[in-house]
């Protein structure tokens, strides 16, 4: 099982450049979340989508989009890449309430 | 609103020894509270969940961390620890009265297994 797949693995963009992380899940599950890890704040949630068609902000959404484009999958887009949003993304997955948390493998990005 | 702290971002043990990491949450609501270790440049893996059913939780790995409502604490422990043990681990609780995905993560805390 693939489980929580995340592109790409390694990034590195100039400031100003614009950019998209996919995420895509495998597991039929409702609802996915993008969160941001830096070092020393533990991980913050960005946006979520309870299911599809859905999508809501999370503690940390200002510079970010984001699109459900599917049941599967949910981009994080990134406008215009800022020094600040360089960080190591994660995305997640859970069927339902109660449920376990699958987390992907993350994505380092780096904004020069 | 929920919040979560972990006491100390560097735990340092002797392979052998017992391994205690600590975590306090505040939450309004009965709480789900996680630990998940995370393995240099690698996600998450979950270790443990409590999810109300016994205050004394066994995960993966032979961690167990223990649910004291009346302090709190859901603190992780292993009684002898490992090399393969060192990683960061992070204790999280769901923000809200289910777990629906939206944690709270604490800021993390890096254990050091030294030989």
């Amino acid at each position: 099982n693939a489980g929580v797949t995340q592109t790409p693995k390694f990034q590195v963009l100039k400031t100003g450049q614009s950019m998209t992380l996919q995420c895509a899940q495998d597991m039929n599950h409702n609802s996915m979340y993008w969160y941001r890890q830096d070092p020393g704040m533990g991980l913050r949630l960005i946006y979520y989508s309870a299911s599809e068609g859905t999508t809501d902000k999370g503690e940390v959404p200002n510079g970010y989009n984001v699109s459900r484009l599917n049941k599967r999958e949910f981009s994080l887009r990134l406008e215009s890449a800022a020094p600040s949003q360089t960080s190591v993304y994660f995305c997640a997955s859970i069927q339902r309430s109660g449920n376990t948390i699958y987390f992907g493998e993350g994505s380092w990005l780096t904004v020069v | 609103a929920q919040s979560v702290t972990q006491l100390g971002s560097h735990v340092s043990v002797s392979e052998g020894a017992l391994v205690l990491l600590r975590c306090n949450y505040s939450s309004s609501v009965p709480p789900y509270l996680f630990w998940y270790v995370q393995y240099p440049n690698q996600g998450l893996q979950l270790l443990l969940k409590y999810t109300s059913a016994a205050t004394l939780v066994k995960g993966i790995n032979g961690f167990e961390a223990e649910f004291k409502k009346s302090e709190t604490s859901f603190h992780l422990t292993k009684p002898s620890a490992h090399m393969s043990d060192a990683a960061e681990y992070f204790c999280a609780v769901s923000d809200g009265s289910s777990n629906t995905g939206k944690l709270i993560f604490g800021q993390g805390t890096t254990l050091q297994v030294k030989p």
